[in-house]
C-alpha cells in the first residue's frame, strides 16, 4: 500500500441508497482530494481539502457530500445517485507547498472505489 | 481555467520501439507537469515530472520534454517493454496550490 487507503474497493448501490466512501492517508500530508474517473474522460477533480478546510468544489451535485474530520481522513457521502454517477472514485493526498518551498505538490493516489449505481 | 489535451488516446508499439505521448496546455501560469501511469485495476502513480524552468528531464528509459512557448510537453519511452503497457495521464498544475488538470489518458500497449 502506498499510504492512501480507500474503502470499500467496490460498491453497488441503488438510486435511493445512502452510502459513504472512506479515504485515509498515512503520509502526513495536509491536502486531500476526491477525483472521479470515468471511461474516456479526464480525471475530474471533485473536492479539495487543505488543512481540513474545503478549498475547491468543482460544481459537484449536492448528492455528493464530502467530509474531512481531520487531515488524515476524508469521506464522500453518497445519496440518491444516478446511474451516470457510476465510476471509479479516487482519493489522493499531497503536501501542499508554499511559495518559497522547493519541490512540487505531488499527488499520491489511493486504489479507488469502484461505484456502480443501479 | 486550464485545459489539457492529450494525444493519442491509444498507442500500440512493438517491444523495443519508442513511444511518444503529447500534451498541450492553455494556462501560461502552469509551471509543473507530472506524468502518471495507471496499470489495469491499479492506482495512478507518478512516473516523472518536469518544472517550467527545465526543458527536458530523463529517468532511465523515460524522458519528458517541455516547450513553454508552444505550451506543450511530451513523454518519451524508449526500448519499450510489455510492463510499460498501461494508461498514461499528463497533468498541468502550478507548483504550489491544489489544482491539477489532467489529460484524457493514453492507453499504451506494448506488443511482445
Amino acid at each position: 500500500e502506498t499510504g492512501v487507503t480507500q474503502t470499500p474497493r467496490h460498491l453497488v448501490m441503488g438510486m435511493t441508497n445512502k452510502k459513504s466512501l472512506k479515504c485515509e492517508q498515512h503520509l502526513g500530508h495536509n491536502a486531500m482530494y476526491w477525483y472521479k474517473q470515468s471511461a474516456k474522460k479526464p480525471l475530474e477533480l471533485m473536492f479539495v481539502y487543505n488543512f481540513k478546510e474545503q478549498t475547491e468544489n468543482n460544481s459537484v451535485p449536492s448528492r455528493f457530500s464530502p467530509e474531512c474530520p481531520n487531515s488524515s481522513h476524508l469521506f464522500l457521502h453518497l445519496h440518491t445517485l444516478q446511474p451516470e454517477d457510476s465510476a471509479l472514485y479516487l482519493c489522493a493526498s499531497s503536501q501542499d507547498k508554499r511559495d518559497r518551498e522547493t519541490g512540487a505538490n505531488v499527488l499520491t493516489f489511493g486504489a479507488g472505489s469502484r461505484l456502480t449505481v443501479l | 481555467g486550464e485545459n489539457v489535451e492529450q494525444h493519442p488516446s491509444t498507442l500500440s508499439v512493438q517491444e523495443g520501439d519508442s513511444a511518444v505521448i503529447k500534451c498541450t496546455y492553455s494556462d501560461s501560469a502552469s509551471n509543473y507537469f507530472p506524468w502518471y501511469k495507471q496499470e489495469l485495476g491499479k492506482r495512478p502513480q507518478l512516473i516523472i515530472d518536469i518544472r517550467s524552468n527545465v526543458g527536458e528531464k530523463k529517468d532511465q528509459r523515460i524522458a519528458v520534454t517541455l516547450n513553454k512557448t508552444a505550451k506543450h510537453f511530451s513523454l518519451h519511452i524508449t526500448e519499450t517493454q510489455p510492463e510499460d503497457s498501461a494508461v498514461y495521464f499528463c497533468a498541468a498544475s502550478r507548483r504550489t496550490g491544489n489544482q491539477f488538470y489532467f489529460g484524457t489518458g493514453t492507453s499504451l500497449t506494448v506488443i511482445p
